[in-house]
């Protein structure tokens, strides 16, 4: 089974300013899937951003981009002029493009904005 | 409105109950899933289900049980085999991994079970 690594449990960052979390995965596929998840109070999962392993070009939406390298199996996640609505559990994931239907989550980091 | 829903928000079971819990999507997604969430630990897989009347264990599927009747509807029964029921419980659905398009998983908001 794939496994993801998010070897930072908790991160904080400054109102205004950029934070990176990181992100590692195991797999032996080249088609595959990944996404970053955040996880507010109210414990709603909700997609920040996806990333398809073909696509060379690194995802974005507004403030939030990646840095993909399939080579290294590395996704991070990067939060730009960060809000003190970002202050959330954020979760890396892992879909096969052809085997099985599964979602492989990593355990998560907790991020802070301080004001 | 397309989505995935949960019922009931909190539920409270005593020991030695069987107690099941709601899913309902209405976005015809063929897989649909069930994760266990605790403390420190992320989203562990109980249960999925890729098409009607079929559905594989995940990594922690001791005590719990599931069905698949309808594409709509995934309900997850946690039975008093389970040793520590109190957890947090998402589920949710997608399209086929071959799909182009929103590969990703919805979530519904989420089922609080507490042992009382």
């Amino acid at each position: 089974a794939q496994t993801v690594t998010q070897s930072q449990p908790e991160m904080s960052v400054q109102e205004a300013e950029t934070v990176t979390l990181s992100c590692t995965y195991d797999t032996s596929e080249s088609d595959y899937y990944l996404f970053w998840y955040k996880q507010p109070p109210s414990r709603q999962m909700i997609l920040v951003i996806r990333q398809e392993a073909y696509k060379q070009q690194n995802a974005t939406e507004n403030r939030f981009s990646v840095n993909f390298q399939k080579a290294a199996k590395s996704f991070s996640l990067k939060i730009s002029d960060s809000q003190l609505g970002d202050a959330a559990m954020y979760f890396c994931a892992y879909r096969s493009w052809t085997t099985g239907n599964q979602f492989y989550f990593g355990t998560g980091t907790s991020l802070t904005v301080i004001p | 409105d397309g989505g995935i829903t949960q019922s009931p928000k909190y539920l409270f079971r005593k020991e030695g109950q069987n107690v099941t819990l709601s899913c309902e999507q209405n976005l015809n997604h063929d897989a649909m899933y069930w994760y266990r969430q605790d403390p420190g630990q992320g989203l562990r897989l109980i249960y999925y289900s890729q098409i009607v009347n079929d559905f594989q264990k995940g990594d922690i599927a001791e005590g719990y049980s599931v069905s698949r009747e309808k594409k709509e509807s995934f309900p997850l029964t946690v039975t008093s085999a389970q040793k520590n029921p109190t957890a947090f419980y998402l589920c949710a659905s997608s399209i086929s991994p071959d799909s182009r398009g929103h590969t990703e998983a919805f979530f519904g908001q989420g089922t609080r079970l507490t042992v009382v």
